[in-house]
């Protein structure tokens, strides 16, 4: 099955910092999303990003999808952006479905 | 629009012992997803429903896990016989159709004593 790798695991940040998580997979996507899990469990939709590029306020995405990577940065970050983050694709062919989800990356954001 | 919702949110049992839990997916959302999630790992496919027709599910799926979703609106996910191994949090998603954005419930973490 398509291989979903991220990095780094774990972040370790000030507050204010600007950080990059990576998300490289293994074939070719017809779903990309990132999520952000809270210490609940929820996962939030952070992006829908199979191709290109998106913005949400601090939060903005690029996929490339030819090179099978995607990238999510967090820019002037804060402690509620702690938690950890997750990249899941589902793969274009066979008609598979469900969403395979990278390790995550635990980000600390200290005051 | 209400989200993706999950019932219970916890549950407590002991091995041996029968567990069913509920999703209810957003609704005209045609495509329903059953993931779990164990401590420290992101989570894992198990099965996914077109209406009410099971599409596919992993190989994680054993025997004693049975999902339904009869007339193609809410989703139970049946565990016989538990082992402690099926502590885990099991997590519903629903999209409007492939490809498109998954939505997650809150989640039920099941803890199998």
């Amino acid at each position: 099955g398509i291989q979903v790798e991220q990095s780094p695991p774990d972040l370790i940040l000030q507050e204010g910092a600007n950080s990059t998580l990576r998300c490289n997979f293994s074939d070719s996507v017809n779903n990309l999303q990132w999520f952000h899990q809270n210490p609940w469990g929820q996962l939030i939709n952070l992006f829908y990003i199979p191709s290109g590029t998106k913005q949400n306020g601090r939060l903005s995405a690029t996929t490339v999808a030819t090179e099978r990577y995607s990238l999510l940065y967090i820019s002037s970050s804060q402690t509620t952006d702690s938690g950890v983050y997750f990249c899941a694709v589902a793969y274009s062919g066979g008609g598979a479905d469900g969403l395979t989800f990278g390790k995550g990356t635990h980000l600390i954001i200290q005051p | 629009d209400t989200g993706v919702s999950q019932d219970p949110r916890h549950k407590i049992t002991k091995r041996g012992q029968n567990v069913t839990f509920r999703c209810d997916p957003i609704s005209e959302h045609n495509r329903l997803y059953w993931y779990r999630q164990t401590l420290g790992q992101g989570p894992e496919f198990l099965t996914y429903f077109q209406n009410e027709a099971q599409l596919e599910k992993s190989r994680l799926l054993s025997d004693r896990f049975s999902a339904e979703r009869p007339k193609g609106s809410f989703s139970t996910l049946e565990i016989q016989r538990t082992e402690q191994g099926d502590s885990a949090m099991y997590l519903c998603a629903s999209s409007l159709e492939t490809g498109d954005t998954q939505y997650f419930g809150p989640g039920t973490r099941l803890t199998v004593l």
